[in-house]
């Protein structure tokens, strides 16, 4: 069990650009998720992918975002013509679906837009 | 709507001082509750999960308790290591079953 590893830890980039970013679950976990957290909060929900099927997505994800999680192993995580707001940090969780099993989370990508 | 605050929003304590952090919650049918350590730079370590009112669950200087309304995070006789930010989260049950809401964490500090 290596853990959860996201992909790169730090992103600074200007304002429209579009940026991607990697999460690499526990092997053996099928569910995935992505949260953002901003200073002074708690993760916000974004969306979760059970295997390869993109399963919810939270109001808070604009049309400029999209995920995807081919093959069910790893995730991307993509948000173009990026703006200022979008600064936060970007966590990736995995579990292993059974009931109420906890999440693993990542040590998250850090985006600055500026 | 489902909703978790965590109060309070920082809490400073003396090394070997007890106290409790707090969270509320309200969703629409408990499937589980869970306490999670986020230290700073990092992604938040999970701690415990509770399911039902009444449950506690213990790690070193930690103890969670669960109502139908709240859960408590106990620290008995904190060191400064126990410096963080704790952070509660809920699970309900029904359509949004796979979605996991978090507070906004209390950050909690111990001086030597």
């Amino acid at each position: 069990d290596t853990g959860v590893s996201q992909n790169p830890r730090h992103k600074i980039t200007k304002r429209g650009q579009n940026v991607t970013f990697r999460c690499d679950p526990i092997s053996e976990h099928n569910r995935l998720y992505w949260y953002r957290q901003t200073l002074g909060q708690g993760p916000e929900f974004l969306t979760y992918f059970q295997n390869e099927a993109q399963l919810e997505k939270s109001r808070l994800l604009s049309d400029r975002f999209s995920a995807e999680r081919p093959k069910g192993s790893f995730s991307t995580l993509e948000i173009q013509r990026t703006e200022q707001g979008d600064s936060a940090m970007y966590l990736c969780a995995s579990s292993s679906g059974t009931v109420n099993s906890p999440l693993h989370f990542g040590n998250g990508t850090r985006l600055t837009v500026t | 709507e489902d909703q978790v605050t965590q109060s309070p929003e920082a809490l400073r304590l003396q090394e070997g001082e007890s106290s409790s952090l707090n969270c509320s919650y309200t969703v629409s049918g408990l499937r589980g509750l869970f306490w999670y350590r986020q230290d700073p730079g990092k992604g938040p370590e999970f701690l415990f999960t509770l399911y039902s009112a009444g449950e506690e669950k213990e790690k070193e200087r930690l103890k969670a308790t669960l109502t139908k309304k709240e859960s408590f995070l106990h620290i008995t006789a904190p060191k400064p290591e126990d410096s963080a930010t704790y952070l509660c989260a809920v699970q309900a049950r029904g359509s949004s079953a796979s979605k996991i809401i978090f507070g906004s964490g209390t950050r909690l500090s111990i001086r030597p």
